[in-house]
């Protein structure tokens, strides 16, 4: 079974752009968290999606958003991005809500210049 | 808001010798899960073990075990006969156990971490 694919590993975009990040969740598993990855903020939870709809959502600003596919893949943006943005993204994936268990994928790495 | 603290940023442990990681929460609920991940380099985060917090006993999984103390709000990881894959990130995670089908917040509270460090 594949596992949680986060595409693409790596990208530098330029203060003001905006960005897309994209998550394959385990086949079969309908609720997808994203997180962001820091040293200096460490890791803190962006939003949370099941069956297309936003569940829960984090303390960000709302130039991040994001949305999930009937497929329950899904997709995070960033828009006019500032140089703080700069992280890793981290996508969960699990089976329900209230699976006990969430599996990683490997992060996009964004480096906002 | 439930918080997370792992107090040692670093440690490091020779081959084959144990350590413990530490790490406590604070919480105002009573039903709950807590996570020891792992990341290693390759940046993806794996789950070493779980603790239902209803659960008295503690959990265990082959070389690694945990101390849980629900009154202390403590969750420390033991990791025994250490490996060099072994080193890695280790974060400590809180969930609620509140949320159900439609509602409620499921997401993880990571700890900042502990950077682990195995010598030959």
């Amino acid at each position: 079974k594949a596992g949680v694919t986060q595409t693409p590993r790596y990208l530098i975009k330029t203060r003001g752009q905006q960005v897309t990040l994209s998550c394959s969740p385990i086949s079969g598993h309908r609720s997808v968290s994203w997180y962001q990855q820091t040293p200096g903020q460490g890791l803190q939870f962006l939003f949370e999606y099941f069956s297309e709809t936003q569940r829960n959502k984090g303390n960000f600003p709302g130039r991040f958003s994001g949305r999930q596919f009937s497929n329950s893949r899904s997709e995070m943006n960033v828009s006019t991005l500032e140089l703080g943005d700069s992280a890793l993204y981290l996508c969960a994936s699990s089976l329900t809500r209230g699976s006990t268990e969430a599996f990683f994928g490997q992060g996009t790495r964004l480096t906002v210049v | 808001a439930q918080t997370v603290t792992q107090s040692q940023p670093e440690m490091s442990v020779q081959e084959a010798e144990t350590v413990t990681l530490s790490c406590t929460y604070d919480t105002s609920e009573s039903d709950y899960y807590l996570f020891w991940y792992k990341q290693p380099p390759s940046r993806q985060m794996i789950l070493v073990i779980r603790q239902e917090a209803y659960k008295q006993q503690n959990a265990t999984e082959n070389r690694f075990s945990v101390n849980f103390q629900k009154a202390a709000k403590s969750f420390s990881l033991k990791i025994s006969d250490s490996q060099l894959g072994d080193a890695a990130m280790y974060f400590c995670a809180y969930r609620s156990a509140a949320s159900s089908y439609q509602t409620g917040a499921n997401n993880l509270f990571f700890g900042t971490g502990t950077r682990l460090t195995v010598i030959p």
